[in-house]
């Protein structure tokens, strides 16, 4: 079983900062690394997809960025907002494989 | 818009009981998965499958199996439901392309007692 960290394991925010959370993955045998948003009473929902180092994707106040090298990835929001309060996944998919090995989420909650 | 469906949100059941979970997907994906979700645990996988009566052991298949006789469904049996399995499935499905993203279902919520 791979390890995926994700952290921090919760989040509370005021309406308007900017936040930052960070997935964690093995630097060997990389493939590629998913990010996905989970609200409640919903299906998670995929963000980006990341396959190559230094990779950099953007939707909306939405970024993200890829250290393949070291094994990191940020996720960024700018200007929080109430409806980006949800658990934000990670995960890692190695060279071998169709498996996804998921980290255990950051819980962010927005607070107006 | 792509959709994947479970047959269940909430689902009390007892110890003892045969449960199943179903699954369906409406993309023509290959690849289906079911997860469960457990606090502070993350997603694990338990079972996925490739193609058409085919099924591989995820990370935790103890006290599972799984059935697929249709492309479009996966579903997930606990032959005797133990308390332990009390917890949120979620179920996925993709296609084959290399780093395609898994679709999710909205999960459901077995609680056994």
């Amino acid at each position: 079983i791979l390890n995926v960290e994700q952290s921090p394991q919760s989040l509370h925010v005021q309406e308007g900062d900017s936040t930052n959370f960070t997935c964690s993955f093995p630097s060997s045998n990389f493939y590629a690394l998913h990010w996905y948003r989970w609200e409640t009473a919903k299906s998670p929902e995929a963000l980006f997809v990341m396959t190559l180092n230094g990779d950099e994707k953007k939707k909306g106040r939405i970024s993200a960025t890829l250290n393949t090298k070291e094994g990191y990835s940020y996720l960024y929001i700018k200007g929080s907002q109430p409806e980006d309060s949800a658990t934000y996944l990670c995960a890692f998919m190695k060279y071998t494989g169709n498996q996804f090995y998921f980290g255990t989420g950051t819980s962010l909650t927005v607070i107006p | 818009d792509v959709k994947v469906t479970q047959s269940s949100r909430y689902l009390v059941k007892r110890t003892g009981e045969k449960v199943f979970l179903e699954c369906v997907q409406d993309m023509d994906h290959e690849n289906m998965f079911w997860y469960r979700q457990d606090p502070g645990l993350g997603l694990r996988l338990i079972y996925f499958s490739y193609d058409v009566k085919m099924k591989e052991k995820g990370d935790i298949p103890e006290g599972y199996s799984v059935s697929r006789e249709k492309k479009e469904r996966f579903s997930l049996i606990l032959e005797s439901a133990s308390t332990n399995q009390t917890s949120m499935y979620l179920c996925a499905s993709d296609s084959t392309a290399s780093t395609d993203t898994q679709y999710f279902g909205p999960g459901t919520r077995l609680t056994v007692l």
